[in-house]
């Protein structure tokens, strides 16, 4: 069974760093690029960030692009999202999710719960 | 950047079909994907590729685009099918970026 688990978010001043995790297993997890979506309170979906399966593409939304770095541990079969600047319109739940094809730039098959980031003084 | 455009929300009667828009620039170029997500809930992926189901998707849950407009049609409302829908594509042409839609709310009435 594909499972994602994220964790690492939690209240944090403006101007600070945060780092989300996403634990991945069920699945072969070097094979697929992976991605980080998140939802403000209320509000839609916004694509945060993709990284292919060997790290070497890697794409962000203009919103966070110089503020938040993507990564990959294939060896611990783990996503991660280092946030820093943060600003208090980075307050959303972050899902990670998996691409549904293993050629990337298609769908999202599987999220993970979610975890929520809050961003205030 | 691309824009999609959905419609704020959607009612409908058990039973009869739901129809749920994404208005795109010659968005029948591109590969439209739609998400269902309930309150509290992670998104679920119901139809990819315009039109295709994954696995464990009802058949009432169907996808077509063309031109300018993508739709999802969900057959057989049932009020289990109340959830907000989101559509999603890659638009290549601008560094690879993600788009959603701004998710239309389906109400079952």
């Amino acid at each position: 069974e594909v499972q994602l688990v994220e964790s690492g978010g939690g209240l944090v001043k403006p101007g600070g760093s945060l780092r989300l995790s996403c634990a991945a297993s069920g699945f072969t997890f070097s094979s697929y690029n992976m991605n980080w979506v998140r939802q403000a309170p209320g509000k839609g979906l916004e694509w945060v960030s993709s990284i292919s399966s060997s790290s070497s593409y890697i794409y962000y939304a203009d919103s966070v692009k110089g503020r938040f770095t993507i990564s990959r541990d294939n060896a611990k079969n783990s996503l991660y999202l280092q946030m820093n600047s943060l600003r208090a319109e980075d307050t959303a739940v972050y899902y990670c999710a998996r691409d549904r094809s293993l050629g990337g730039a298609t769908s999202f098959d599987y999220w993970g719960q979610g975890t929520l980031v809050t961003v205030s003084s | 950047s691309y824009v999609l455009t959905q419609p704020p929300s959607v009612s409908v009667a058990p039973g009869q079909t739901a129809r749920i828009t994404c208005g795109g620039n010659n968005i029948g170029s591109k590969s439209v994907h739609w998400y269902q997500q309930k309150p509290g809930q992670a998104p679920v992926l119901v139809v990819y590729d315009d039109s295709d189901r994954p696995s464990g998707i009802p058949e009432r849950f169907s996808g077509s685009n063309s031109g300018n407009t993508a739709t999802l049609t969900i057959s057989r409302v049932e009020a289990g099918d109340e959830a907000d829908y989101y559509c999603q594509v890659w638009d290549s042409s601008s560094d690879h970026q993600v788009v959603f839609g701004g998710g239309t709310k389906l109400t079952v009435l």
